[in-house]
């Protein structure tokens, strides 16, 4: 059965780093062909891409927030991170983890965790 | 890299087909055999109803079909029903191997 799961904080501050971890079960990302995404959603708004690690440590970012991201994992522990730097309001969204494989969509996702950037 | 461009709001009656589109450019559906469309309820994570343009993952209806024609794909809700309301994102793979999705569309059933 496969299951992902979103942690981080739920407030950060105005330029602050974002830290988020993805845990995951039921597959392996040193499998090839698996590959997992970060994707938010801010409040009332759509769905956005922001990072894919593949199952070969490439790494693929958003356009518009390359700058700001960092795409990680651990492969003994299941585990992608997630690093987004300098934080602000309207990067308050819910962030979902996602696995991607060779089919290229998104077969299973975590529920999010909703990240609130306020001072 | 623009979001692709859907529809905001389509509407039905229960037993109607309703169809949304999606429209991107050469770099991703146009260029793409890897659209597909996700169903998302409230506070509920996204559901894939439809990867490769036309094909259902396993357990989706067969109410629910997807095609492709040129930049613009679309997603057909066949026989529609009350819990079919819900938001519908598409989403394509790019030339660049990144991933764009849509800009939403809140299907309503009158």
């Amino acid at each position: 059965q496969v299951t992902l799961r979103e942690s981080g904080p739920a407030l950060v501050k105005p330029t602050q780093t974002l830290t988020l971890t993805c845990t995951f079960s039921g597959f392996s990302l040193s499998t090839s062909g698996m590959c997992v995404s970060w994707i938010r959603q801010p409040p009332g708004k759509a769905l956005e891409w922001l990072a894919r690690i593949d199952w070969d440590d490439d790494k693929y970012y958003s356009t518009s927030l390359k700058t700001r991201l960092t795409i990680s994992k651990d492969t003994s522990k299941n585990q992608v991170v997630l690093t987004m730097t300098n934080m602000d309001p309207v990067d308050t969204a819910t962030y979902y983890c996602a696995r991607m494989t060779p089919i290229t969509a998104f077969d299973y996702w975590g529920q999010g965790t909703l990240v609130t950037v306020s001072s | 890299q623009s979001a692709l461009t859907q529809p905001a709001s389509v509407s039905g009656s229960p037993g109607q087909s309703i169809t949304i589109s999606c429209t991107g450019t050469s770099s991703d559906v146009g260029g793409s055999n890897s659209v597909c469309w996700y169903q998302r309820h409230p506070d509920k994570a996204p559901k894939l109803i439809i990867y490769d343009v036309t094909n259902r993952p396993s357990g989706v209806s067969s109410r629910f079909s997807g095609s492709k024609s040129g930049n613009t794909a679309s997603l057909t809700i066949s026989g529609l029903q009350t819990e079919d309301e819900a938001d519908y994102y598409c989403a394509s793979y790019t030339a660049s191997r990144t991933t764009i999705f849509g800009t939403g569309t809140k299907v309503a059933v009158l």
